[in-house]
């Protein structure tokens, strides 16, 4: 069964800083890898989406890579600001069953 | 476009008592999904549509939970009777054949008491 896991849970950091949220799943038979932000009270949104045969997705300051060897996806954002702030959620199409499956999500707060 | 539209956006009901949920999809979009989101199991499919017809409903939880899909343009949850641990958000997403991005809902937080 497949499951995917999100690391921090949560996040703080200053304005300006680049950071990297991780993303680890148990099953590398995977049609594409997706990352979502959600903003309280809020669906979801699509932030970039990596198909099983590419490295790597970049949108603005937003750079999502994929392993699929090893089971890990990272979202690196440049250069953050406080409306970055909200939950990242990874997820995952299996290529077995077609389903999109989430992971619990990092929250994180840019401070001015 | 006015994005994929669901109602109510609040719902309060009392355990025992009959809900449903609304979702109009974004038009175009032949793929239909319905998501539960809580704190202790993260966002779950519950089930999804293709042209109208359910292609997989086994994150269904139980048999008072149910699904439809009359046209293209609607689609409803329902769960009767309601309990308390139904609480949750719960999203709809649309997509359109040949597009791997789903667009999602608002949300419509669920609160049984």
């Amino acid at each position: 069964k497949q499951e995917v896991t999100q690391i921090p849970a949560a996040l703080s950091v200053p304005e300006g800083e680049n950071l990297v949220l991780n993303c680890s799943f148990t099953d590398s038979a995977i049609y594409n890898l997706q990352w979502f932000r959600q903003d309280p009270g809020k669906g979801l949104t699509s932030l970039l989406l990596i198909q099983s045969s590419q490295r790597e997705q970049t949108s603005g300051r937003l750079n999502a890579s994929l392993d699929k060897s090893s089971g890990r996806s990272t979202l690196y954002i440049a250069a953050s600001q406080p409306g970055d702030s909200a939950t990242y959620l990874c997820a995952v199409i299996s290529s077995n069953t077609g389903k999109l499956i989430f992971g619990q999500g990092t929250t994180l707060q840019v401070k001015p | 476009d006015a994005g994929v539209i669901q109602s109510p956006r609040h719902e309060v009901t009392e355990m025992g008592q009959e809900v449903t949920l609304r979702c109009k999809p974004i038009s175009g979009h032949n793929s239909l999904f319905w998501y539960r989101q809580t704190m202790m199991r993260g966002l779950e499919l519950l089930i999804y549509f293709n042209n109208n017809v359910p292609i997989d409903d086994s994150g269904m939880p139980e048999d008072r939970f149910s699904a439809k899909m009359p046209n293209a343009s609607f689609s409803t949850l329902k769960i009767q009777p309601s309990e308390p641990r139904d609480s949750a958000v719960y999203f709809c997403a649309s997509r359109t054949t040949g597009s791997e991005t789903q667009y999602f809902g608002p949300g419509t937080r669920l609160l049984v008491l």
